[in-house]
């Protein structure tokens, strides 16, 4: 079975601070991979994609490991708006299915 | 506005007493998916769309059905809903299979 591993968390870290988070995925047959940002009881939403240079967006940074078959997210200067939990996506397109596979999240607690 | 509109927002209703949750994309998207996502256990999958009367099993179909009679609207039908069934539902849309989704805003079921 396709799997998709996070750490749940919570990850407590005080506002400005540097806090990163690894995904870990089973398939090496994976074609594309994004990171969801979901805040309380809302609906997730597209933070970011990741590509094979990686990828930048601000203070978010996002890098694919093909060889040890995981994503990161980098986020620095941490701002308490930046408390939620983040799911890491990965799209295998293999066996007639819609390809997408959820992690369960990270929880993120950006701190005063 | 690009959307995915899913109604109603919130459900309370009794076992057995069949429900439907609408779900409509204005974004001409071939691709749409039912989530149910509970504490612990992350998104898991009901059912997904590829196409217009193209529909197939997700992780958990049981209890569940679906339509896509249409390109835009792909409806949620609980023919007989039980206790355990009570959950925070997504519906999302997608352009194609390398494509992120798109979520709507969500349905809180209560089966009572």
């Amino acid at each position: 079975r396709k799997e998709v591993e996070q750490d749940p968390g919570p990850f407590n870290v005080p506002e400005g601070a540097t806090v990163a988070f690894n995904c870990t995925y089973s398939n090496s047959a994976s074609q594309s991979f994004f990171w969801y940002r979901q805040d309380c009881r809302k609906e997730p939403k597209l933070l970011m994609s990741v590509y094979s240079s990686g990828n930048e967006d601000g203070r978010f940074t996002a890098q694919l490991n093909r060889a040890s078959q995981y994503i990161s997210l980098l986020i620095r200067d941490s701002k308490l708006s930046d408390s939620a939990t983040y799911l890491c996506v990965v799209n295998d397109l293999g066996g007639g299915a819609d390809g997408l596979t959820f992690g369960k999240g990270t929880h993120l607690i950006i701190q005063p | 506005e690009a959307q995915v509109t899913q109604n109603p927002r919130y459900l309370i209703t009794v076992t057995g007493k069949k429900l439907t949750v609408t779900c409509s994309q204005n974004m001409n998207h071939e691709y749409m998916s039912w989530y149910r996502q509970d504490p612990g256990l992350g998104l898991r999958q009901i059912y997904y769309s590829m196409n217009v009367e193209v529909t197939d099993k997700g992780d958990v179909p049981e209890g569940y059905k679906v339509s896509r009679k249409e390109k835009r609207n792909f409806p949620l039908i609980l023919e007989s809903p039980s206790p355990n069934q009570t959950s925070l539902y997504f519906c999302a849309s997608k352009k194609g299979a390398r494509s992120d989704y798109t979520f709507g805003s969500g349905t809180r079921l209560t089966v009572v």
